[in-house]
């Protein structure tokens, strides 16, 4: 069956380190995937995206990769701050733009 | 830009009565919208999919007798819950999406059936 993990519920690190979150994903071949973060009570907010033809994505702070054949995908955010604390979410795409999420990690910087 | 707003934001009503959430995409025009259901500590659940002008997709095991949705417009999505009942307890985010892959989210919707 198809499966969708991100690694551990919570993370932990101190502020000015690099976070680094895992998604891991199985019986999926996606088109593409998305990172996004969700404050509590809030909908998410869409990151970045990156194609099964990608392996590296940037913006400012945020890299993500792609190993389709690992059938993997790292998230990074360098120096990170206490404003970056919240749940972040890989989203498999498919051919029809649906989403399919994983279960998030909840990030915490602590200062 | 690419921002989409929910009303209400919140809303308690009485088992076996009908709930109405709006969704609008207010600065572009959204071809697809998605309905996703998020239980607590959980992750989001896409409920179905809407594109302008046509009958919602629903994913397997979402009744669509219950969960009625009607996409009017390029910016306007509707999700009315019928006959609402305890279990239907949730939070409900709806996103928009025009040409490209990204989804825009709404704020969610939570919803209290007492």
């Amino acid at each position: 069956s198809q499966k969708i993990e991100q690694n551990s519920e919570a993370l932990n690190i101190q502020e000015g380190k690099t976070a680094t979150l895992t998604c891991n994903y199985t019986n999926y071949s996606p088109a593409y995937l998305q990172w996004y973060r969700q404050d509590p009570g809030r909908g998410p907010v869409f990151l970045l995206l990156i194609r099964e033809n990608e392996k590296e994505k940037r913006k400012e702070r945020l890299k993500v990769t792609f190993d389709t054949t690992l059938k993997q995908s790292l998230f990074h955010i360098t120096a990170s701050q206490p404003a970056d604390s919240a749940t972040y979410l890989c989203a498999l795409g498919g051919s029809a733009r649906q989403l399919t999420f994983g279960s998030g990690t909840q990030l915490t910087v602590l200062p | 830009g690419a921002v989409v707003s929910q009303h209400p934001s919140w809303v308690i009503c009485k088992s076996g009565t009908s709930v109405k959430i709006e969704c609008r995409s207010l600065d572009f025009q959204a071809t697809t919208m998605f309905w996703y259901r998020q239980f607590p500590k959980q992750s989001l659940m896409l409920m179905a999919t809407s594109n302008e002008g046509s009958k919602a997709t629903y994913e397997q095991g979402v009744e669509k007798d219950k969960f009625l949705i009607n996409h009017a417009s390029l910016t306007l999505s509707t999700l009315t819950v019928t006959s609402a009942h305890p279990e239907d307890s949730s939070f409900y985010i709806c996103s928009a999406s025009s040409s490209g892959y990204e989804q825009y989210f709404g704020p969610g919707t939570r919803l209290t059936v007492t």
